[in-house]
């Protein structure tokens, strides 16, 4: 099965109120992790990463949060608006960096803005 | 500008038939990836590539190949031993050579049906 998967498929809130996506993985040796952004019919971009060092990180009304105890990650946005709907993806790099880099992803969860 | 060119933007493919998906950058990563999307799912590793003329199966390699004879350049065949070869295609390129933590860049993807 899938080693990072998501707890709810679908997400919807009203514009202007916090939305919060979840995350979870299985792989202890996990060591960064990145949350992407896909609209329709196009390629995902990059939110925003974090390193198993850590456990917040904040970007422009993005925040995540990374709970290594239980292997959980979570991506909080302020102020929702339209523009995030969207599909939104967690990842994370199961490979000790450099050489063996790469990115497993999750289903990923769809987010629903209404106005 | 700097990026990750991918075409076609849609792709239709006769049963029997190979098809080559175009990936090309110019962001002089030394790692390539592609992966493929269905409806509704996360993102799964066909192949990556870490360095030119070097490649590597990822988790669902079967009935696909491709070559790295330039940097710009991961083209990807969707052979006809490819049974279930309509989806949404994606090539990603990192360069994990500037430090083991480093996030993708994504095209926007060639969608492929058979017909």
């Amino acid at each position: 099965g899938e080693s990072v998967g998501l707890h709810l498929p679908t997400l919807s809130v009203q514009e202007g109120d916090n939305s919060i996506i979840n995350c979870a993985y299985s792989n202890s040796a996990s060591d960064y992790f990145i949350w992407y952004k896909q609209e329709s019919g196009k390629g995902p971009q990059f939110i925003i990463d974090i390193r198993s060092n850590m456990d917040k990180r904040q970007g422009q009304r993005v925040t995540v949060l990374l709970n290594k105890t239980v292997k959980h990650l979570s991506l909080q946005i302020a102020a929702t608006q339209p523009g995030d709907s969207a599909v939104y993806f967690c990842a994370e790099n199961r490979g000790r960096g450099g050489s063996n880099y790469k990115l497993t992803f999750g289903k990923g969860t769809l987010l629903t803005v209404n106005p | 500008d700097g990026g990750i060119t991918q075409s076609p933007k849609y792709l239709f493919r006769k049963e029997g038939q190979n098809v080559t998906l175009s990936c090309e950058q110019n962001l002089n990563h030394d790692a390539m990836y592609w992966y493929r999307q269905d409806p509704g799912q996360g993102l799964r590793l066909i192949y990556y590539s870490q360095i030119v003329n070097d490649f590597q199966k990822g988790d669902i390699a079967e009935g696909y190949s491709v070559s790295r004879e330039k940097k710009e350049s991961f083209p990807l065949t969707v052979t006809s031993a490819q049974k279930n070869p309509t989806a949404f295609y994606l090539c990603a390129s990192s360069s994990p050579g500037t430090g083991p933590n480093t996030e993708a860049f994504f095209g926007q993807g060639t969608r492929l049906t058979v017909v």
